[in-house]
């Protein structure tokens, strides 16, 4: 266990639909991150929160956004969602150590779009 | 530019060592080189990190060249249980560590 909780493991869905991805960082940890990796592909950046702060965007669509609460979870969502949304979700949250910023990720949720 | 250039695959007898190459040639002085590995589908895993110095912990070791353009993450003894996708990683402009790149597969044979 990571410390990062990511809800729920697996979704399916149909297209045209919103879904809401929930994370939990680990305890201390200000900084969320999300990303999304489609079959065989690597990791790609969406978005990463910072103390309920926007802090960067990656290549995220206007269909999804995403929010920090005050109580440092995250939330992604995804709306009119499309076959090629399919995909992991994966949410990081950072630990600041001896100047390095190292992530640590949750197990992931599962989205399937039929 | 946050690039890394790893190679795609690499194959490991268990038991050897396994020697991860990467290369961040324009890496500035200040940025730390991060290793991740993924095994299956599953969540990244943090493996090590460096700036200037070679780095040891349980997991791995990891040397940087002198001029910290390329490092090598070392597995000293590799078991099929090492079979995952490694990453290496440099912050990009901002500081912040956002780009995965291809990595390396390395498979572990027994």
């Amino acid at each position: 266990d990571s410390g990062v909780t990511q809800t729920p493991k697996h979704l399916i869905t149909a297209t045209g639909q919103r879904v809401t991805l929930r994370c939990s960082p680990r305890s201390g940890d200000l900084s969320v991150y999300w990303y999304q990796q489609s079959l065989d592909q690597g990791l790609q950046f969406l978005i990463q929160y910072y103390n309920g702060e926007e802090r960067a965007k990656g290549n995220i669509l206007e269909r999804f956004s995403a929010q920090q609460f005050p109580d440092l979870h995250s939330e992604l969502n995804l709306s009119s969602l499309e076959l090629g949304d399919s995909a992991l979700y994966f949410c990081a949250s950072s630990l600041q150590v001896s100047g390095a910023n190292v992530l640590t990720f949750g197990a992931g949720s599962r989205l399937t779009v039929l | 530019d946050a690039k890394t250039t790893q190679p795609p695959s690499m194959d490991c007898a268990e038991g050897r060592a396994a020697n991860l190459p990467c290369n961040h040639s324009t890496i500035s002085g200040n940025e730390y080189v991060y290793w991740y590995r993924q095994i299956h589908s599953q969540g990244p895993q943090y493996i090590i990190h460096g700036l200037k110095n070679n780095e040891t912990n349980e997991m791995a070791s990891l040397i940087i060249t002198e001029d910290r353009k390329s490092s090598t993450l070392i597995l000293p003894h590799a078991t099929l249980r090492d079979t995952a996708v490694y990453y290496c990683i440099r912050p990009n402009n901002a500081g912040n560590m956002l780009t995965f790149g291809g990595g390396t597969r390395l498979m572990v044979k027994p």
